[in-house]
């Protein structure tokens, strides 16, 4: 099995909501991570997790959360979010790196999220 | 902030051509250089990850060459074909032991009959 799935495929919110994208493989990957991508735009990387352990936040704002419960799940709650957070938010998970080794990320298919 | 560019934003080929993009990233602090396709409605897919100065790999029709020295990267594609159509990314992995991919703005590329 080579999927990441990604739940729910659309989200709207108010900015007082509080809502949570979830990620899961079963390729027994141990290095998870999130990027956003905004409309013609690359994706652009949040969070990478390792061993459960997040190891790079690349200074994204406190309203969203990660979380990685175990190895084969990752969880991005998300509260008090702007406008300007609506974007597709892509997971992916790839082996984590060892012995010179570069591996590929695998992708979901992303969550939309409209922040209304 | 990390460059990484990529060339042409957007190309219309006919079937059958055969076309080429570039990517450019820094020539230092260097791990890997990844090639992406993203089809429209779909999950990224690899298509390489590439290490050494050099390097060139192949999958069917597509291929891909590094040079590290001067940060460049090329894609081809022989004879393509509609279902090519799709948008070709390249993604710089520095920092992070690797992990940290920073993304070009992609090459959308269109295959017409």
């Amino acid at each position: 099995d080579t999927e990441v799935t990604q739940t729910p495929k659309h989200l709207v919110m108010g900015m007082t909501n509080k809502k949570s994208l979830k990620c899961e493989q079963h390729m027994g990957h141990r290095a998870m991570y999130w990027y956003k991508q905004k409309a013609k735009k690359p994706p652009e990387l949040m969070f990478v997790y390792s061993y459960e352990k997040l190891s790079i936040n690349e200074s994204v704002p406190s309203r969203f959360s990660p979380e990685c419960p175990n190895s084969s799940l990752l969880n991005l709650h998300l509260h008090a979010l702007q406008p300007e957070d609506s974007a597709l938010y892509l997971c992916a998970s790839s082996q984590v790196y060892s012995g010179g080794t570069y591996n590929e990320q695998f992708f979901g298919p992303g969550t939309r999220l409209t922040v209304l | 902030i990390l460059n990484v560019e990529q060339s042409p934003q957007s190309l219309h080929v006919q079937e059958g051509d055969s076309t080429n993009f570039t990517c450019s990233f820094p020539s230092s602090n260097f791990y890997a250089l990844h090639w992406y396709r993203w089809e429209t409605a779909k999950s990224p897919e690899a298509l390489f990850v590439m290490t050494l100065n050099g390097d060139e790999k192949k999958k069917g029709r597509i291929s891909a060459t590094l040079n590290t020295k001067e940060g460049y990267s090329y894609l081809y594609i022989k004879g393509s074909q509609p279902e090519d159509s799709a948008t070709y990314l390249c993604a710089f992995g520095g920092g992070g032991g690797g992990n940290k991919l920073t993304f070009g703005t992609g090459t959308q590329l269109k295959v017409e009959l």
